[in-house]
């Protein structure tokens, strides 16, 4: 079985700073990892997915995520935010044996200020 | 375009009424899930298909009910056993279940109120 933490429920930054959200997972197989952003009142879309190869994974809209085996996390980020990266964003891991289901972290709500 | 789209939007059921909400995709995906949202829980699995006429229960299944006769749809219904309902509920698809590297697409979801 998995499981995944978003420790921050609410980050709130300032337009054109840096932003990191972090994800933190526990797994007893290897896993698949994604993030996913959801805007208000909208289905969830794929930023970035980390499958095998180089840790660093470069998504949509500037982000990228670095997957640490060593510290089971996948952190997401993004050098300078916009007012349009206000949203919900998710944490997603999946294992990848037979029949694994995707597993959502809690979110967190990212709310660029002007 | 191909998507999913699911409807209505928006919905209000009295207690007690069973209610359907539809799914629709054309992305000629094998697999559909359902998965319900609340603040501050994430996304949490309800039922999930495969295959057409072959589903599932996810994690929350106890009241709900779904049916796969085609491939391209897969409603959810909401019966009168679910004792807290009122959350905005997303269908997803992905190419197929396995392997499972293969990431989800989702619609734009239908927020169901019980009044």
């Amino acid at each position: 079985a998995q499981s995944v933490t978003q420790l921050d429920s609410q980050v709130p930054v300032f337009e054109e700073a840096p932003v990191e959200l972090r994800c933190n997972y526990s797994s007893s197989v290897s896993v698949y990892l994604f993030w996913y952003v959801q805007y208000p009142n909208q289905g969830l879309q794929l930023l970035l997915k980390y499958l095998s190869g180089s840790t660093l994974v470069k998504g949509i809209n500037g982000f990228e995520a670095e997957f640490n085996k060593s510290q089971t996390s996948f952190h997401l980020r993004k050098p300078s935010v916009h007012i349009s990266d206000t949203a919900e964003y998710f944490c997603a891991v999946r294992g990848k044996n037979y029949g694994q289901n995707f597993v959502f972290g809690p979110g967190t709500r990212l709310s660029v200020l002007p | 375009d191909g998507g999913i789209t699911q409807s209505p939007k928006y919905l209000f059921r009295k207690e007690g009424q069973n209610v359907t909400l539809s799914c629709e995709q054309n992305l000629n995906h094998d697999a559909m899930y359902w998965y319900r949202q609340d603040p501050g829980q994430g996304l949490r699995l309800i039922y999930y298909s495969q295959i057409v006429n072959d589903f599932q229960k996810g994690d929350i299944a106890e009241g709900y009910s779904v049916s796969r006769e085609k491939k391209e749809s897969f409603p959810l219904t909401v019966t009168s056993a679910q004792k807290n309902p009122t959350a905005f509920y997303l269908c997803a698809s992905s190419i197929v279940l396995v392997p499972s590297y293969n990431e989800q697409f989702f619609g734009p979801g239908t927020r169901l109120t019980v009044l």
